[in-house]
This record gives structure tokens, C-alpha cells and sequence, in this order.
């Protein structure tokens, strides 16, 4: 268990660019979540999805942010036409519904710092 | 909708002595709880959480929380800390255990040597 992965860890980008984050979960971790957190503030959910299903997306993702799950293994996360607004930390988590009545933990990897000039 | 009240956004305290993180909540359904720290430029790591087995949740580092449905609390102790408690701590809290988090908005810790 080598714990969940992001790449990159940082990210320098100017307006108006396209990104794209990798979150390699926990293996044989079914759901996939996707938070943004700002500077002082918690981590805001984005999206979330169980095997490759997306399940649930928040009304935070404009139409320039995409999320995909292609194998129900990895995801990635892209941002098309950056904007300073978009700068923040992009953490991803993974659970195992497996838990039983216990609920799921969710656990997380150690984010992606965007950076939008 | 389930969310979750973090009062005091900086705490501070001396070296050896109690730590009292505060966290009430808000949700249409028997909730579940947890307390995740943040160390700097780094993710979250799960401390506790409640998921309704007993009261009183005990976690690592010897952190422990209360449950308490008549004030709507979660609150987050440790007996004396240590230099390496400082750090953001955020309450969140789950609808059914199995979905989205929904986090506040932090309380950093200061600890004075």
C-alpha cells in the first residue's frame, strides 16, 4: 500500500493555458474524489467516482473543468483555459466502499498546488 | 445539507498543556464525523473519525473526540501537547458514512514552547 499519488506536485501555469493533473488512488479502491482547497479555507468537494462512473459533480466545476476515470483506475483532471481564480491546492482522495457499516475513510494524497499568472 | 462550524480559526497553546479544537455540526441525518490534519504543503491524514459505534473516538497521536448530539459537538482534545501538534485541523462530516466530505474551514495550531 504505497498510499494515493498525485502528479504533479506543483504547477506553474499562465492564464488562459490548459492543465491537467494524475491522481493514482490507493489500489483496488473503487471511488476516486476530487477537493479543491484555497488559501485558509477546507478542502471544497469537485467530483467524485465510483469505479469509472462519475457520480456526482458540484455546481463549483464550470464547464472548463473535466474529470476522467477511463480504467476505474487512475484519474485525471483537467482545466481548460486557466484563470487566476482557478489557483488553489487540488487534492485527490480514494475509499473502498467494502467497509461495511463502518463507513468509508477516505484517504488522500498530497495535492497538486496550481498556479495560474 | 450537512455542514460543519470550526470556531476559532487560530489556537494556540503552550507546550504540555490541553488542546481543545472546537466543531459543531449541522445535518438531517445521524452524521458522520471526522477530524483530519493538515501539515504544511502536505494532504490530509484522517486523525478519527464517528460513525455512531460509541461516543467517545479515540484516534492516533492521541487526539480523542466527543460526540454529543444535544450540542450538535464534535470537539477535539488532547490531555498535553506536543511541538509536533502544530498544524491545520479540519472537522468534516459525511451524509450516510459513504459519500462527499463536507470540511470546515480549518483551525491552525500553534504550539508555544
Amino acid at each position: 500500500d504505497t498510499g494515493v499519488s498525485q502528479d504533479p506536485r506543483h504547477k506553474i501555469t499562465k492564464r488562459g493555458q490548459n492543465v491537467t493533473f494524475r491522481c493514482d488512488p490507493i489500489s483496488e479502491h473503487n471511488r476516486l474524489y476530487w477537493y479543491r482547497q484555497t488559501l485558509g479555507q477546507g478542502p471544497e468537494f469537485l467530483t467524485y467516482f465510483q469505479n469509472e462512473a462519475q457520480l456526482e459533480k458540484s455546481r463549483l466545476l464550470s464547464d472548463r473543468f473535466s474529470a476522467e476515470r477511463p480504467k476505474g483506475s487512475f484519474s485525471t483532471l483537467e482545466i481548460q483555459r486557466t484563470e487566476q481564480g482557478d489557483s488553489a491546492m487540488y487534492l485527490c482522495a480514494s475509499s473502498s466502499t467494502s467497509g461495511g457499516a463502518g463507513g468509508e475513510t477516505q484517504y488522500f494524497g498530497p495535492g497538486t498546488r496550481l498556479l495560474v499568472l | 445539507a450537512q455542514s460543519v462550524t470550526q470556531l476559532g480559526s487560530h489556537v494556540s497553546v503552550s507546550e504540555g498543556a490541553l488542546v481543545l479544537l472546537r466543531c459543531n455540526y449541522s445535518s438531517s441525518v445521524p452524521p458522520y464525523l471526522f477530524w483530519y490534519v493538515q501539515y504544511p504543503n502536505q494532504g490530509l491524514q484522517l486523525l478519527l473519525k464517528y460513525t455512531s459505534a460509541a461516543t467517545l473516538v479515540k484516534g492516533i497521536n492521541g487526539f480523542e473526540a466527543e460526540f454529543k448530539k444535544s450540542e450538535t459537538s464534535f470537539h477535539l482534545t488532547k490531555p498535553s501537547a506536543h511541538m509536533s501538534d502544530a498544524a491545520e485541523y479540519f472537522c468534516a462530516v459525511s451524509k450516510f458514512g459513504n459519500e462527499k466530505l463536507t470540511f470546515g474551514t480549518g483551525t491552525r495550531l500553534t504550539i508555544i514552547p
